[in-house]
């Protein structure tokens, strides 16, 4: 069965205090791997897919990594507006639907 | 554009009630999704149309009605709902059919309160 667990559960940083969240995961043959972002009552709202060991992608402070085993979200000199809730998922060779993991909620302070 | 539209934004209903979620989407995905999401919770997959048909219900009680009128419409009919059926739920699209390694775009979401 697919897993996905996320950590840290929750993240407190200073604004420009850079750091890293982890998801972890467990699936018969990564298909993709997705992070999203999701502000209090509002929809997710899809940041990166990565397909494939080694692959890295950029958005402003935000940038993602993936292994075999797990993927990263790098947050570079975080703001107030990055605050949020990250959300990553995996699709695998034979489940064709999203594993969700948990989530992580980010809470940077100005 | 990759926005995909919900309405409406906020339901009560109490629990012999009868009402309907809309959502809609316009950038030609073929997969279209309902989620329920609790709090601090991850979204939750109820249901999945592909090419407008029917192709993964998760074992959602009868209560709840999925229907896909036409390729960018998708609704979810409700009726005689339970207060824990409180939720947001969430319409998404992605560009291929179910099964498909894409992306899913998520709607804002309709915050549903059952009295």
């Amino acid at each position: 069965e697919d897993q996905v667990t996320q950590s840290p559960e929750a993240l407190r940083l200073q604004e420009g205090e850079s750091s890293s969240l982890n998801c972890s995961y467990t699936v018969s043959g990564l298909r993709g791997l997705f992070w999203y972002r999701q502000d209090p009552g509002k929809g997710p709202e899809f940041l990166f897919t990565l397909y494939s060991a080694g692959e890295e992608k950029e958005k402003e402070r935000l940038k993602a990594t993936l292994t075999k085993k797990e993927s990263f979200l790098h947050i570079t000199a975080p703001k107030p507006e990055d605050s949020a809730t990250y959300l990553c998922a995996v699709m695998g060779n034979y489940g064709q639907n999203f594993v969700f993991g948990p989530g992580t909620r980010l809470s940077v302070l100005p | 554009d990759t926005e995909v539209t919900q309405t409406p934004k906020h339901l009560v209903m109490g629990m012999t009630n009868k009402k309907s979620l809309k959502c809609e989407q316009h950038m030609g995905h073929r997969a279209m999704y309902w989620y329920k999401q609790k709090a601090k919770k991850p979204p939750e997959l109820m249901f999945v149309y592909s090419y407008e048909k029917l192709s993964i219900n998760e074992s959602v009680p009868s209560r709840f009605s999925p229907e896909c009128p036409n390729s960018s419409l998708l609704n979810l009919h409700l009726h005689a709902l339970q207060p824990e059926d409180s939720a947001l739920y969430l319409c998404a699209s992605s560009q291929g059919g179910w099964g498909t390694y894409n992306e899913q775009f998520f709607g804002p979401g309709t915050r549903l309160t059952v009295l």
